[in-house]
């Protein structure tokens, strides 16, 4: 079965020190994944895609095929990283999102 | 740069009444897809729409019906409206063949069902 899964709802760290958001996949094929970022009172927008294997706003994200993991990371959180953050995979035909349940970042001051 | 438009932003209804949604799409975007979010999970996917043919559906009631018009917008139509519809609804535009075929959502209906 197709699954994305975050194991946590809530990730509370200070600003400056390094954050990691956990993404696992199952999969039978080669999926795409992706890391899509909702901020306060904002639509969902596409924070970072595996194919691109760039740098957004310092974060970064490898996917690993042998642990079907693709964990977002950033060495020093900002304040303004504060949002929901969905990881999410497609790989059929057409194109639709499976998203995780989502990971809340809160960076406190 | 113009974005999804979604309407209403906001939808209060009655048990048993009908709603529709609505959504348009960033312009000589080919594909519409639509998505369900209720209170605290994650956006399950509805159904999409390339060129105003259905191209996929996932887990999307028989009282619900969606089709995508000659000018790319689609509505989304949800009938004998239960309680358990009340979610966010969001609609999500996208060009073939642009890099990772990228999706981009529009702000959300939140329907609540009364």
């Amino acid at each position: 079965a197709q699954r994305v899964t975050q194991p946590e709802k809530l990730l509370s760290v200070f600003k400056g020190a390094p954050v990691e958001l956990k993404c696992n996949y199952s999969y039978s094929g080669s999926p795409e994944l992706f890391w899509y970022v909702q901020y306060s009172r904002q639509r969902l927008q596409l924070l970072l895609r595996h194919i691109s294997r760039e740098s957004i706003k310092g974060f970064t994200a490898d996917l690993n095929k042998g642990e079907t993991s693709f964990h977002l990371k950033k060495p020093f959180a900002q304040e303004e990283d504060s949002a929901m953050y969905y990881c999410a995979l497609t790989g059929g035909a057409t194109n639709k999102l499976i998203f995780g349940t989502g990971t809340l970042l809160a960076v406190q001051p | 740069a113009a974005g999804v438009i979604q309407s209403p932003r906001h939808l209060i209804k009655e048990k048993r009444e009908t709603a529709t949604l609505k959504c348009y799409p960033i312009p000589r975007h080919d594909t519409v897809y639509w998505y369900q979010q209720g209170p605290g999970q994650d956006p399950q996917f509805l159904i999409s729409f390339y060129e105003k043919m259905q191209s996929d559906k996932g887990s999307i009631p028989d009282r619900f019906s969606a089709q995508q018009f000659s000018d790319y917008h689609s509505e989304l139509n949800m009938s004998s409206l239960e309680l358990g519809d009340s979610a966010l609804y969001f609609c999500a535009s996208s060009l073939t063949g642009a890099p990772a075929n990228e999706q981009f959502f529009g702000p959300g209906t939140r329907l609540t069902v009364l």
